[in-house]
């Protein structure tokens, strides 16, 4: 079965700063992922997904993953935060595969709050 | 396009009352997914349905909780009797789910319903 592991439950970064959000994955086949933030009070919102078009993922508000399949790796980068950008952010791994059964399960990661410092 | 609609927003209730909470997918959408988010349990999936046909309701805590899909633009989740544990933030989430993995679509979240049971 599929997991993800994001590591850090809490980033804090200065405005201006860079944004490294990390998740490791564990799939037994190529996986399709998305990165999700959650704004309080709200739900969840899709920031980006990869279905291994490019391995270099480009998402809403300036952030991009990048898929590395060596490194079961799938990292959330900003170059520069902004105030907007704290919230709480999570990794997530489908169970769709080529050829196979899905009905678009996603198995979350633990999530990560990010604060950003004035 | 309106998006995954919940109500209600917020609800307080007394222990050991019935609890209803309704969810619209959005149109077209045809896998519904069920969620419940706390501090202690991040984010567990309770049920999802593809097709108006429950899936998989491993993720329901105990028979208290039920939940049905009686159309493609309607779900309930119901607990009965409710209890102070059940207090959480449910969301609710669909996607244009495929029947076999060629391809794969996001899930798009509700706002959610915040429940109290007192």
């Amino acid at each position: 079965a599929q997991s993800v592991t994001q590591l850090g439950s809490h980033v804090s970064v200065s405005e201006g700063a860079l944004v490294l959000l990390r998740c490791n994955y564990s799939s037994s086949v190529p996986p399709y992922l998305f990165w999700y933030v959650q704004y309080p009070n709200q739900g969840l919102q899709l920031l980006l997904k990869y279905t291994s078009a490019a391995t270099l993922v480009k998402g809403i508000n300036g952030f991009e993953a990048e898929f590395k399949k060596s490194e079961t790796s799938f990292h959330l980068t900003k170059p520069s935060a902004h105030m907007s950008d704290a919230a709480e952010y999570f990794c997530a791994v489908s169970d769709a595969r080529p050829g196979g059964t899905s009905y678009g399960k996603l198995t979350f990661g633990q999530g990560t709050i990010l604060t950003v410092h004035p | 396009d309106a998006g995954v609609i919940q109500s209600p927003r917020h609800e307080v209730t007394e222990m050991g009352q019935e609890v209803t909470l309704r969810c619209k997918p959005i149109s077209g959408h045809n896998s519904l997914f069920w969620y419940r988010q706390t501090m202690m349990r991040g984010l567990e999936l309770l049920i999802y349905f593809n097709n108006n046909v429950p899936i998989d309701d491993s993720g329901m805590p105990e028979d208290r909780f039920s939940a049905k899909m009686p159309n493609a633009s309607f779900s309930t989740l119901k607990i009965q009797p409710s209890e102070p544990r059940d207090s959480a933030v449910y969301f609710c989430a669909s996607s244009a789910g495929v029947p076999y993995g060629l391809s794969n679509q996001p899930q798009h979240f509700g706002d959610g319903t915040r429940l109290s049971i007192l």
